[in-house]
Formats: structure tokens, sequence, C-alpha cells
């Protein structure tokens, strides 16, 4: 089946630890995006990426990382310095001549 | 700040009546729009994407895009339980790179 999944579906991290979340897709799809949304609230863009090896930073990307080593894979890191890390995050893909995107599950990430 | 506006409602229809919900944005380059469904503690999903000015039908649902008014609007006839939901605008930017969204309005629909 063609689709976009992430990993995990609930996570759960301590103050100070570093977290990543995976976002693979079998759509052959060439650009890639991480979405976060929190409660009652639109989807802020945090990083994209429209081929491999390179991304940008959306609106939120501070106290984020991300990676773009494979057509199919964009690994998205919360990293320590991100200071309310609490959401809802969403993978998004789209083709390269569309503009429509396609949203994978998505993982909650609660910070304990 | 490009944006997109909706009310976040919620809005209460009863069944087997029309529902409808707005949406307005500020970049005058958008040239696609997109409405996503979306259920609680879920993903969303596209429902309808439109890209020139009128109206476009799929089923029970029609999207209406008026450019020189930057107002975007979706139509859901006979309108079910299962559509309550959270309906969220999105405009494209960065020609046609990325997408912003609206904040969503809650749709119920009521017995």
């Amino acid at each position: 089946d063609g689709g976009i999944t992430q990993s995990p579906k609930y996570l759960f991290r301590k103050e100070g630890q570093n977290v990543t979340l995976s976002c693979e897709q079998n759509l052959n799809h060439d650009a890639m995006y991480w979405y976060r949304q929190d409660p009652g609230q639109g989807l802020r863009l945090i990083y994209y990426s429209q081929i491999v090896n390179d991304f940008q930073k959306g609106d939120i990307a501070e106290g984020y990382s991300v990676s773009r080593e494979k057509k199919e894979s964009f690994p998205l890191t919360v990293t320590s310095a991100q200071k309310n890390p609490t959401a809802f995050y969403l993978c998004a893909s789209k083709a390269g001549r569309g503009d429509t995107q396609y949203f994978g599950p998505g993982t909650r990430l609660t910070v304990l | 700040q490009k944006e997109v506006e909706q009310n976040s409602g919620p809005l209460s229809v009863p069944e087997g009546a029309i529902a409808s919900l707005n949406c307005t944005y500020s970049d005058r380059g958008s040239q696609s729009f997109f409405w996503y469904r979306q259920y609680s503690g879920k993903s969303p999903e596209l429902i309808m994407s439109i890209y020139s000015n009128g109206d476009k039908e799929d089923g029970r649902f029609t999207a209406q895009l008026n450019k020189a008014s930057q107002y975007v609007s979706l139509l859901i006839r006979d309108s079910q339980p299962s559509d309550s939901a959270t309906y969220l605008c999105a405009a494209s930017t960065g020609g046609g790179n990325k997408l912003t969204f609206g904040t969503g309005t809650q749709l119920k629909v009521e017995l």
C-alpha cells in the first residue's frame, strides 16, 4: 500500500532529552514537510525539503533539526532547546509538480 | 506574514442541512486552495482542492473560490453526523511549495 507512515504514534520525553520522530513515504513524492499542531490551533510549518540533501526552515524551526538523506525518509529531531515541545507532529509529502500535500497519521509527543 | 483566517466555531447544523464554512486569505499570490477534514486526534485528510474562480462540486461537497475577494468557502449538503469534525482551509504560498493553514472551523452536525 502506498502512503506515509510516522512512528511512534505516541512518544514521551523527559525534559533535556532529544527525540527523533520518523516519517517515511513510498509515494515517490519529492517534497516532505513537518508541521506542529497545538490544541485549537492550525498547522505551523517547522521544516520542509523539496529534494534529497536539501531542506529549508519553516516558521517555527528553532529547537528542531531535520535530515533528508533518502527521498523516502525525513526524520525530525526535537532537541532540548525546544522549550515547549508537547504537541501533535504531522508529516506530509507532495509530488514534485503538484501542490497538494498528503498527511501521515501523526506522532503525539508529550514532555514529562 | 501571510495569513488564512477562519471562524473557529463551533458551527452547529441539524442533520440534513447545508453547512457553510468560510475562509479568507491575505496572499494575493496564492493560486491553489484546499479544504482538509480533521477528526479529533487524527491527521488532516484532503476533502477538496480548487484553483479557479467559481464552484467545484464533488458529491455532497462544493468548494467556492473568489480571488477578487480573497475568499474560499466549502458547502456540505445533506450534513451527516459523520461530518462532525474540524475543517482546515489552506492556501498555497512560496510559489506552491508551501501551504498556509487556517486555525480550522469546528463543525457539529446534530441529530
